[in-house]
């Protein structure tokens, strides 16, 4: 049962377009999403986080939007950069019982490639 | 801040043989989590800690698989009687109760097992 899906395994963008790679989710209860970064050989390094009470959320090129009702987000790069192929992964916690956020649950993955 | 470290970086080892991986967390984080990485997936949950205790494992985690974290600092992975289906990515990740956390990933163990 795959809580989060993302359902590209891949992406080529040209250089300087705009990259979008999307993510749906089917726990409800889930509060917080991420989304990681992940080279080869790499352990995963965070990107941009959401928290449900928001719908959007803009650092520098990247912007996450939040549609909590398709229980869809996306990841949008602008303007995309070689430097930006990777693989990238969605993730999603909710707030426990003990209180803060519980543990992330990640999707498979989307490996974008930028394209000179 | 020197991040989360993971020791080794790789590991070769035979089926049936043990198996022990150490990470040492960002130091002023008080949680540390455990996932495995396959091909083509994502990170997949094993287990967590809040300082010295284990408050989840996946059901995933079979009893061969056990992890401590003594004292709420570093923390060792270890894994008896290997088998090849064991071959993964191990990522070692902390973060700091209460921030609505982001984790922090260490590079990950390598593991092959033959």
């Amino acid at each position: 049962d795959q809580q989060v899906k993302q359902n590209s395994p891949s992406l080529s963008v040209q250089e300087g377009r705009i990259s979008i790679l999307n993510c749906d989710y089917t726990n409800s209860m889930f509060d917080y999403f991420l989304w990681y970064k992940k080279y080869p050989a790499e352990g995963p390094t965070f990107l941009i986080s959401i928290s449900s009470i928001k719908d959007k959320n803009e650092d520098g090129r990247f912007t996450v939007f939040l549609n909590k009702s398709a229980k869809h987000l996306s990841l949008h790069i602008v303007p995309s950069q070689p430097g930006d192929s990777a693989v990238y992964f969605c993730a999603a916690s909710a707030y426990g019982t003990q209180g803060g956020s519980e543990k992330l649950v990640f999707g498979k993955g989307t490996k974008l490639t930028v394209n000179p | 801040d020197t991040g989360v470290s993971q020791d080794p970086r790789h590991k070769i080892t035979k089926r049936g043989q043990n198996v022990t991986f150490r990470c040492d967390p960002i130091s002023e984080h008080n949680r540390l989590y455990w996932y495995r990485q396959t091909l083509g997936q994502g990170p997949e949950f094993l287990t967590y800690f809040q300082n010295e205790a284990q408050l989840e494992k996946s059901r995933l985690l079979s009893d061969r698989f056990s992890a401590e974290r003594p004292k709420g600092s570093f923390s060792t992975l270890e894994i008896q009687r290997t088998e090849q289906g064991d071959s993964a990515m191990y990522l070692c990740a902390s973060s700091l109760f209460g921030t609505n956390e982001k984790l922090f990933f260490g590079s990950g163990t390598q593991l092959s097992v033959l």
